[in-house]
């Protein structure tokens, strides 16, 4: 069965650093995201992309935020200038169509950052 | 009231037990429902979608009552490999998210 697959599993970074995370969705789906989820809360929405643009974003993902579908199959987040807060699992998502259809989110194994 | 509220246990249930848990939206327009399952520090999977009729997947079964606005997961002969947390999402139109939103979730524990 097709997936998404994210890597690294595990990032460390100090405060201030930025850091790019990368994630290749299944490859007949056109919309993808990024959630993430702050240990022992629950699963937020960051952003969405569909056409080599953003479609939706979230108040979580400000300036610092970005996301880039660089080629055919990679999708990245990128954090600026990472903060302590922003330490969390970020999952990347795709799914054929928007999810107000009846086209659920699958989702990859997710980022763990870890912001010192 | 929340957008998306679920009861979030734990449920202690013994093996082989049934067990339902509710799931509570916000928005009469919704139209999108899944469960999603999700263990420990792992990702979200979805466990199945929820139509207006109701259905079935083997020990699963989910419904939706759009006059009271919620969605139910009933397990049947539950396992101890169902001990996980439930997840219910619905679409919110107009809630941004691209519509997508996800409860807290609901921690069920199969006892052997």
């Amino acid at each position: 069965e097709p997936e998404v697959t994210q890597t690294p599993s595990h990032q460390v970074t100090q405060m201030g650093q930025e850091v790019i995370l990368r994630c290749v969705p299944i490859s007949n789906h056109l919309y993808f995201y990024w959630y993430r989820q702050i240990l022992g809360q629950k699963v937020e929405f960051l952003v969405s992309f569909y056409n080599n643009e953003i479609s939706e974003k979230s108040e979580i993902f400000d300036d610092q935020f970005s996301v880039e579908r660089p080629d055919g199959s990679n999708f990245t987040l990128k954090i600026r200038s990472t903060k302590l807060e922003d330490s969390a699992m970020y999952f990347c998502a795709s799914s054929e169509a928007l999810g107000q259809g009846f086209s659920p989110l699958h989702f990859g194994n997710g980022t763990r950052l870890t912001v010192t | 009231r929340k957008e998306v509220e679920q009861d979030p246990g734990p449920f202690n249930v013994p093996e082989g037990a049934t067990v339902a848990f509710n799931c509570t939206y916000s928005n009469s327009a919704s139209q999108s429902f899944f469960w999603y399952r999700q263990d420990c520090r792992k990702e979200p999977k979805l466990l199945m979608s929820v139509y207006s009729s109701g259905n079935e997947d083997g020990r699963f079964t989910a419904q939706l009552n759009r006059a009271s606005q919620y969605i139910s997961l009933l397990i049947r002969d539950s396992k101890l490999s169902d001990s996980a947390t439930y997840l219910c999402v619905v679409n919110l139109p107009g809630g941004g998210a691209d519509g997508l939103t996800f409860g807290k979730g609901t921690h069920l524990i199969i006892q052997p």
